[in-house]
């Protein structure tokens, strides 16, 4: 069955540290993969995404990812962590066709501490 | 970039009453357009996939007499919440597919509904 697993519901670190939250993925193939931020009472908003190529993308607000198919992982990281992170993340994959029907993972909450 | 407009933002509601919800693509055409339902700290579930000018396909276990969905144009699709009850309450998110646009898929800002 395709699903995702974000293992940590929550995180807490302190502004400034270092930020590696946690996504693997089952799915019949190499998918699409995404992460997305969630503000309270907001919609999603995408952070980056990898489709194929070079296994380490960038994305906005200083993330990366890396894609392991080894361990089925695309784990989020940042190295310095702005109080402005506070938000949900979720992890997604999409089929590769592109029928955009994504399954979300069920989100990691993340708290900065000042 | 492509944005997509959601309203209302929330909504409250006495049992028994239908609200609906209001999905726009703004800046680009979406033949296609996803409703999503997130319950508080989990999330999202997918409901139905809507595509323009055709019937929507609804996910196992949603009940599509209940959530109607109507997508007439290329940058509109309503989700209707008909006779709501309180077990109804939640997030709903919409999202908009543009085939043009690298990103492709872009959320609206979710609606809030509460059924008293």
């Amino acid at each position: 069955a395709q699903s995702v697993t974000q293992p940590d519901i929550h995180i807490t670190v302190s502004e400034g540290a270092s930020l590696e939250l946690r996504c693997n993925y089952s799915y019949g193939a190499t998918p699409y993969l995404f992460w997305y931020v969630q503000s309270p009472g907001q919609g999603l908003q995408l952070l980056l995404k990898y489709f194929s190529g070079d296994t380490l993308v960038q994305g906005i607000k200083g993330f990366e990812a890396e894609f392991k198919r080894s361990q089925s992982s695309f784990n989020l990281r940042k190295p310095s962590v702005h109080w402005s992170d506070a938000a949900e993340y979720f992890c997604a994959v999409g089929a590769p066709s592109g029928t955009y029907k994504y399954i979300f993972g069920t989100g990691t909450r993340l708290k900065v501490l000042a | 970039g492509a944005v997509v407009s959601q309203h209302p933002s929330w909504v409250i509601c006495k049992s028994g009453t239908s609200v609906k919800i209001e999905c726009r693509s703004l800046d680009f055409q979406a033949t296609t357009m996803f409703w999503y339902r997130q319950f508080p700290k989990q999330s999202l579930m997918l409901m139905a996939t809507s595509n323009e000018g055709s019937k929507a396909t609804y996910e196992q276990g949603v009940e599509k007499d209940k959530f109607l969905i109507n997508h007439a144009s290329l940058t509109l699709s309503t989700l209707t919440v008909t006779s709501a009850h309180p077990e109804d309450s939640s997030f709903y998110i919409c999202s908009a597919y543009s085939g043009t646009i690298n990103e492709k898929l872009f959320f609206g800002s979710g609606t809030q509904l509460s059924v008293l």
